[in-house]
């Protein structure tokens, strides 16, 4: 794999279920950050991570959490799945060693919650 | 909380210029980014600004007033593959980015 991948690409979701998103980067990068993007709102900060086994809150955490055990991989979990999570969500990657800290984005997985 | 606005939507000619313009008002600043996102895609680097002036890359550039709060995203020759949303974001003092809810460019034949 080069770069950064998400999976699933998409996802139908019955509300009040277990979802896990997955975020795997092969650039060795330190930081890692999970988004959701919703039409006429942008991209919003859910959580992120500076470093492996460190995890901060975002912009519109509520109702996710995330770990970060290693620094390739960086899931994003739904304990219990509303239709109000029903968005695009974004997992994004960047090296914190001073200069642009340009994100590096995956593809995206599109979630439908019913 | 952080403040990032940014026209909705632009039209723009095939072969015309489109200046994109990006107010900010947030509680720290380390450099203002611009991303493309093309429609069903992910969002990918553009330009990069931290000090006040004018960043040329190819047909893109970007300025950045920081005393105004105020950043432009310049697009030259537009070609019909520049149609797609152009995001304006602020990364603040913990290296995390601030976005606006982005301009969606159209170019017309």
């Amino acid at each position: 794999i080069a770069g950064i991948t998400q999976a699933p690409t998409s996802q139908i979701l019955a509300a009040g279920r277990r979802m896990t998103l997955r975020c795997t980067q092969d650039m060795r990068h330190n930081a890692m950050y999970w988004y959701r993007q919703d039409l006429g709102l942008g991209l919003r900060l859910i959580h992120y991570s500076n470093t492996a086994g460190t995890t901060g809150k975002g912009e519109v955490p509520d109702g996710y959490s995330v770990s970060r055990a290693n620094t390739d991989d960086f899931p994003l979990t739904l304990a219990s799945a509303v239709p109000s999570q029903t968005s695009v969500y974004f997992c994004a990657s960047s090296d914190i060693a001073g200069g642009p800290n340009e994100q590096f984005f995956g593809p995206g997985t599109r979630l439908t919650v019913l | 909380g952080q403040n990032i606005d940014q026209p909705t939507e632009m039209t723009a000619t095939e072969g015309a210029i489109v200046q994109i313009n990006c107010t900010y008002q947030t509680s720290g600043f380390n450099g203002l980014f611009w991303y493309q996102q093309h429609a069903g895609e992910a969002p990918t680097f553009l330009s990069y600004n931290v000090l006040d002036g004018l960043e040329e890359k190819g047909r893109f550039s970007s300025f950045l007033s920081r005393s105004k709060g105020y950043s432009y995203l310049l697009l030259k020759e537009l070609q019909m593959k520049d149609s797609a949303s152009y995001l304006c974001a602020v990364n603040d003092n913990d290296y995390k980015l601030s976005f606006g809810a982005g301009t969606t460019v159209t170019v017309r034949a």
